[in-house]
């Protein structure tokens, strides 16, 4: 079955600590997003990256990063430098960005709770 | 700046009509999409409109009229799994997605 995987679940961490959710898929997508997703809010969009190896800053990227070392993953590393980082947090696919409206395909998340 | 609005919540009847309103003011237009979101769950799509008009999907239809910025999803025959969010997003001129906070329906019996 082709589809996007991301685990954990649920994922607490205590304050300070980096935590690192992961994002797979197998959809054969060049184009992979990281979204987070607060109460009462819009999907806000972290990083994204369209090719191996490249990977472009979103709204609200500070206190993030990212690797794009193969098409398949796409890891998402929460620092302790992100003031609020208690979110679900949702990854996503599309087939290409560049200039072309492509329809994004999302994981089933991870929510992520830090004490 | 750029700016998309939808009702927060929605209440429906099952087996009844509900229409839920998007309007945006964005920097450029490249299409709009509708996902369907359940609590805890990945968003999945449900329409794209670039052109202005009705597109029927099944129970699903959605409408956009660029000249007004205004757009609105139509679920006919509610059931009560169609209890979910519904989220709106605009593809703007650098062909990012804009989200609104979407609207989460519930379908009473």
């Amino acid at each position: 079955d082709g589809g996007i995987t991301q685990s954990p679940k649920y994922l607490f961490r205590k304050e300070g600590q980096n935590v690192t959710l992961s994002c797979e898929q197998n959809l054969n997508h060049d184009a992979m997003y990281w979204y987070r997703q607060d109460p009462g809010q819009g999907l806000r969009l972290i990083y994204y990256s369209q090719i191996v190896n490249d990977f472009q800053k979103g709204d609200i990227a500070e206190g993030y990063s990212v690797s794009r070392e193969k098409k398949e993953s796409f890891p998402l590393t929460v620092t302790s430098a992100q003031k609020n980082p208690t979110a679900f947090y949702l990854c996503a696919s599309s087939t290409s960005t560049d200039r072309v409206v492509n329809t994004q395909y999302f994981g089933p998340g991870t929510r992520l709770t830090v004490l | 700046g750029q700016n998309i609005d939808q009702p927060t919540e929605m209440t429906a009847t099952e087996g009844a009509i509900v229409q839920i309103n998007c309007t945006y003011q964005t920097s450029g237009f490249n299409g709009l999409f509708w996902y369907q979101q359940h609590a805890g769950e990945a968003p999945t799509f449900l329409s794209y409109n670039v052109l202005d008009g009705l597109e029927e999907k099944g129970r699903f239809s959605s409408f956009l009229s660029r000249s007004i910025g205004y757009s609105y999803l139509l679920l006919k025959e509610l059931q009560m799994k169609d209890s979910a969010s519904y989220l709106c997003a605009v593809v703007d001129s650098n062909y990012q997605l804009i989200w609104g906070a979407g609207t989460k329906l519930i379908i009473k019996p």
